[in-house]
Parts: structure tokens; sequence; C-alpha cells
């Protein structure tokens, strides 16, 4: 199993560009979210999704877009990237929320 | 609300000394409470829980509801105890939320 895999590893964008974010686990999971890390902000949980075609929005929101077409996938999408984005973003999933998550090696984002 | 609190940003301690790492928390609710971890060039990974009332690699936390505390503890500290170590709390609509982190540095 790889486990819980990123996609892509670093990336510059400039403000207003848009792009998505990929995260898949091979784990047949039902729970995945997505979190950002900020130096000395510890991890914040953006969005969530309990199942397919089931998301929710965690504590950030703000600017970002999810969908759960498959178990499987959970993008993340920058609709006008902005320099505050700037960040290190994390995917995680779990069998259900109560169970361990773990985590992908995660994305390192910079805006310009 | 929840928080979680980690009051030191680094740590260090020499090898075979006691180290703790210390988490408070805030939530109205029945805590649960989970340290993670981050090795160097590692993903994050689960640590310990406190409802498994377990010892992983030799560290040990105990939920003190009283002190609305949660520290990390281990006896002797190893070189490869070096990391970067997140207290977490499920709270509302049962997701984590995590503390700023505690990087400790064991010092050969």
């Amino acid at each position: 199993n790889a486990g819980v895999t990123q996609t892509p590893k670093f990336q510059v964008l400039k403000t207003g560009q848009s792009m998505t974010l990929q995260c898949a686990q091979d784990m047949n999971h039902e729970y995945m979210s997505w979190y950002r890390q900020d130096p000395g902000m510890g991890l914040r949980l953006i969005h969530y999704s309990v199942g397919a075609g089931i998301t929710d929005q965690g504590e950030v929101p703000n600017g970002y877009n999810v969908s759960r077409s498959t178990t499987e996938d959970f993008p993340l999408r920058l609709l006008s990237a902005a320099p505050s984005q700037t960040s290190v973003y994390f995917c995680a999933s779990s069998q259900g929320r109560y169970n361990e998550q773990f985590f992908g090696p995660g994305t390192r984002l910079t805006v310009l | 609300a929840q928080r979680v609190t980690q009051p030191e940003k680094l740590l260090s301690v020499f090898k075979g000394a006691p180290v703790e790492l210390k988490c408070n928390y805030s939530y109205s609710g029945s805590p649960e409470l989970f340290w993670y971890v981050q090795y160097s060039r590692q993903r994050l990974q689960l640590l310990l829980r406190h409802i498994s009332r377990e010892s992983i690699k030799g560290f040990t936390a105990d939920l003190n509801k009283g002190e609305t505390s949660f520290h990390l503890k281990k006896p002797f500290a190893q070189e490869e105890d070096s990391a970067m170590y997140y207290c977490a709390l499920r709270g509302g609509a049962n997701n984590l939320f995590f503390g700023t982190g505690t990087r400790l540095t064991v010092i050969p």
C-alpha cells in the first residue's frame, strides 16, 4: 500500500492563479481531511469528508473548495491564490472519524 | 470552543535525561487527546492516545482532567526522540485540533 499520497510536493503560484492539490489513499478509508500548517500555528483543518459525496468545512475553509467523487481521492482547490495561502498542506485519512489518521507527505505551496 | 496549548516551541535535553512536553487543553465536553510526532523527513504519525493508556517508544501521557493537561513524558531521552511533537484534541464535530507543536532536541 502506498498509503496517503499527495502531489505536487512543491508549487509556486502567482496571486490570483488557481490550482488543485491532489490527495489519494489506497486504504479504502472513509474519512479524509485537509490541513494547513503554518509557523507558530500548528495544523488547522480546512475541509473534511466522511465519505464519497460528503464534504464539510473545517476551521479555515475560506478560499478553498473540495469534492469527493470517489473514496480514494480528495482534491483541494485554491480558487484564486493569495499570499496568505502560502503554507504546507497535509492530507490525512482514517477508517472512520474516530480512528487513527494517516498523513500524507505534504505539499509546500508558495504564493507570490 | 476547543483549544490546545503547547507552551514550549523548543525543548532541548541531554541524552538519558527525563523529558516532559507540556500540553494543556480547553474543551467543554469529554476530551479525547493524542500525541502526534513528526521525525525529520518523515510524515506526521500518531504516537499515542490517552484512551489506550499505553507506552509507545518509552513515552507515556496521562490525562489530568483537573489540570486539563496531557503532558508527554519519557524517563530517559534518546537521540532518536528528536522530532516535532504535536498534541491534538478531538473536539467538536469529532475533528482534530492541534497545538502549535514542540521541537524536541536530544543532545548527545
